[in-house]
């Protein structure tokens, strides 16, 4: 399978809950990012993680990751109507010395408001 | 420009029609990336361009496809002879460098229908 799979593949929350997605990867990366998409065009950055960080935040987005286990998470407080859209972490491979950015099939999350 | 540009946004043909994609980087970008979409897949890399070196074309799914980019400029994805396998989104991202650390920006996209 490929570098970052997101789990689980579509969510469906009500507004104001919190959102969890988890991304799994296979090699050795430099950094992980997370980005959004909405309505399957433009992907829109929203946070960058460097392999040797274990957590970060930005906004009501607070990113996990854990290099030992080859997994990330995203979490969205208080979820929005607005946060509807599909997310997809994105890795590098330290390993192959490459600057490909490969992205997983993404987490499809829909906000009910 | 404020951001990357792609276009044309929509584009039909007909299989067998050669097909160019435009894609106008961030100014002072020096990375610029191709990927392609297909419907409810993620991306799908294709090639990468880094300055006046060798591009990355290890992605580029067979001889048909080939890009072209002039300094660090405006690129060209060109489709010869197009298959309806090739309908997909594809999509373009710069960034200031190449590198693993630098977040890339994307276009919205060309949407490409082979019929």
């Amino acid at each position: 399978s490929q570098q970052g799979e997101e789990d689980p593949q579509a969510l469906s929350i009500q507004e104001g809950e919190n959102a969890t997605m988890n991304c799994s990867y296979k090699t050795s990366i430099n950094n992980l990012q997370w980005y959004r998409q909405n309505s399957g065009r433009g992907l829109v950055h929203l946070i960058l993680i460097r392999s040797n960080e274990r957590e970060k935040h930005s906004g009501r987005l607070r990113v996990t990751l854990d290099t030992s286990k080859k997994s990330s998470s995203l979490l969205i407080t208080a979820s929005r109507a607005a946060d509807t859209a599909s997310y997809f972490c994105a890795t590098d491979d330290s390993g192959a010395g490459s600057y490909q950015l490969t992205f997983g099939k993404g987490t499809k999350l829909s906000v009910i408001p | 420009g404020a951001g990357v540009s792609q276009s044309p946004s929509n584009k039909v043909t007909e299989k067998g029609k050669d097909v160019e994609l435009r894609c106008d980087p961030i100014s002072g970008h020096t990375a610029l990336y191709w990927y392609r979409q297909r419907l409810g897949q993620g991306l799908e890399f294709l090639i990468y361009f880094q300055g006046n070196s060798a591009p990355d074309k290890s992605g580029l799914p067979s001889d048909r496809f080939s890009a072209e980019r002039t300094g660090e400029s405006v690129s060209t994805l060109t489709i010869q002879r197009t298959q309806q396998e090739d309908s997909a989104v594809y999509l373009c991202a710069s960034s200031l460098v190449l590198g693993w650390n630098t977040e890339a920006f994307f276009g919205q996209g060309t949407r490409l229908t082979v019929v």
